[in-house]
């Protein structure tokens, strides 16, 4: 069946650690995003890709890298950079339609943890 | 002033109520609208998308008011199981860019018996 499938469900990083989170969709959607959800603050935009082998900074990209290679794949990699990295992290996709009025649709998430 | 704002509640309501929120945007550029739903600790689920004329899909009604820069949404005869957080999302939008969405926090309802 279609969807965002995210890996792993839980992620703990030691210090100075780079972890990568997975995402996949078989959406055939254009558009993939990465967002960090810490409690009370809703959700932040980390990166956002509108098509391979292209991407752009979101409000709070200081600390993570991407990679958009294929079309279906978006991996996230919270670097060492990151001193905060406890949270929930959601990768979504969206057709890249007009006037950008397309929804995005989530994956079920993975938390990250500092060891 | 946020971008995206919403009250958090948690609004308590007694099973069969009718409930409304709203979240009120600051651009007045913002194009597309939308209302998720996130149950505790899951991922946003989208709820419906709204439109300028006002939506319906069963008990949930969609408006959007441009000139007050604010979204709503009503829920009818509610149930337990609506008890969740609503996010809603804004999208200020370009033709030809990928739909960049900015969230509220949320506003928690609980459904009670």
């Amino acid at each position: 069946d279609g969807g965002i499938t995210q890996s792993p469900k839980y992620l703990f990083r030691k210090e100075g650690q780079n972890v990568t989170l997975s995402c996949e969709q078989n959406l055939n959607h254009d558009a993939m995003y990465w967002y960090r959800q810490d409690p009370g603050q809703g959700l932040r935009l980390i990166y956002y890709s509108q098509i391979v082998n292209d991407f752009q900074k979101g409000d709070i990209a200081e600390g993570y890298s991407v990679s958009r290679e294929k079309k279906e794949s978006f991996p996230l990699t919270v670097t060492s950079a990151q001193k905060n990295p406890t949270a929930f992290y959601l990768c979504a996709s969206s057709l890249k339609g007009r006037i950008s009025n397309q929804p995005q649709h989530f994956g079920d998430g993975t938390r990250l943890s500092i060891l | 002033r946020k971008e995206v704002e919403q009250d958090p509640g948690p609004f308590n309501v007694p099973e069969g109520a009718t409930v409304a929120f709203n979240c009120t945007y600051s651009n007045s550029a913002s194009q597309s609208f939308f209302w998720y739903r996130q149950d505790c600790r899951k991922e946003p689920k989208l709820l419906m998308s709204v439109y300028s004329s006002g939506n319906e899909d069963g008990r949930f009604t969609a408006q959007l008011n441009r000139a007050s820069q604010y979204i709503s949404l009503l829920i009818r005869d509610s149930k337990l199981s609506d008890s969740a957080t609503y996010l809603c999302a804004v999208n200020i939008g370009v033709t030809g860019t990928a739909s960049k969405l900015t969230f509220g926090t949320g506003t928690r309802l609980q459904v009670t018996l």
